[in-house]
């Protein structure tokens, strides 16, 4: 069973281009969630989507992100017209859960990152 | 702020000693999870507790919680080398229309051989 996984790895952007970036849940997850580490901090949530619907958006920026999970394919995290501030790791995590809550449902196993870089 | 803050920020210990970490949060929870990462990679999970559990044990971690003093303790015995890495507490708090995670700023734990 493949785990979460994300591309690209690395991303380099100039300022002013789009960055998008790829999640693939676990086989069988249908709850995607992304988070921004900032060097030397913790992860911060930005968006939580199930298929074809966002149903935490709380903490994307309001001007330039945005979240996708269509029905078919990976989840997508777009950034348009990057900034240096931008530069980040983006993590996807993915989970089970459901109505049962059963020991396993509410983990959240992550993906290896994507590393984006602003020049 | 955060909702969860881990203490102490960094620790450096002998191959062999314990280690503990501590993290505390501010509201209610559904469960609190211990993840470790090590430096430039992704998050490996270690261990979730439920808020109507106290302990947990899953091979060398212990996990502790006390959900009066919304605290929670991460214990790694016999440490290792390959131990070396930020431990980082996430809490999914009760409040929540999902399952978003709450993250602290983490413990970078050294252990030296």
């Amino acid at each position: 069973n493949a785990g979460v996984m994300q591309n690209p790895r690395h991303l380099v952007r100039r300022r002013g281009q789009e960055a998008r970036l790829r999640c693939s849940p676990m086989k069988g997850h249908s709850h995607v969630y992304w988070y921004r580490q900032l060097p030397e901090e913790g992860l911060k949530f930005m968006v939580y989507l199930q298929k074809e619907n966002i149903i935490d958006e709380s903490g994307m920026p309001k001007e330039r992100f945005s979240a996708e999970f269509p029905k078919e394919g990976p989840s997508i995290l777009r950034i348009q017209q990057v900034v240096r501030g931008d530069s980040a790791a983006y993590f996807c995590a993915s989970s089970m859960r459901g109505f049962q809550r059963a020991f396993s449902t509410d983990t959240q196993y992550f993906g290896p990152g994507t590393r984006l870089t602003v020049l | 702020s955060q909702q969860g803050e881990e203490d102490p920020q960094a620790l450096s210990i002998q191959e062999g000693e314990n280690a503990t970490m501590n993290c505390s949060y501010k509201t209610s929870i559904n469960n609190l999870q211990w993840y470790r990462q090590n430096s430039g990679r992704g998050l490996v999970h270690l261990i979730l507790i439920r808020s109507n559990e106290r302990e947990k044990h899953s091979g060398r971690l212990r996990v502790t919680l006390d959900t009066s003093k919304k605290s929670s303790s991460l214990l790694i015995t016999a440490s290792r080398a390959a131990d070396t890495a930020s431990y980082f507490c996430a809490t999914d708090a009760f409040s929540n229309q999902g399952g978003k995670l709450i993250f602290g700023q983490g413990t970078e734990l050294s252990v030296k051989p």
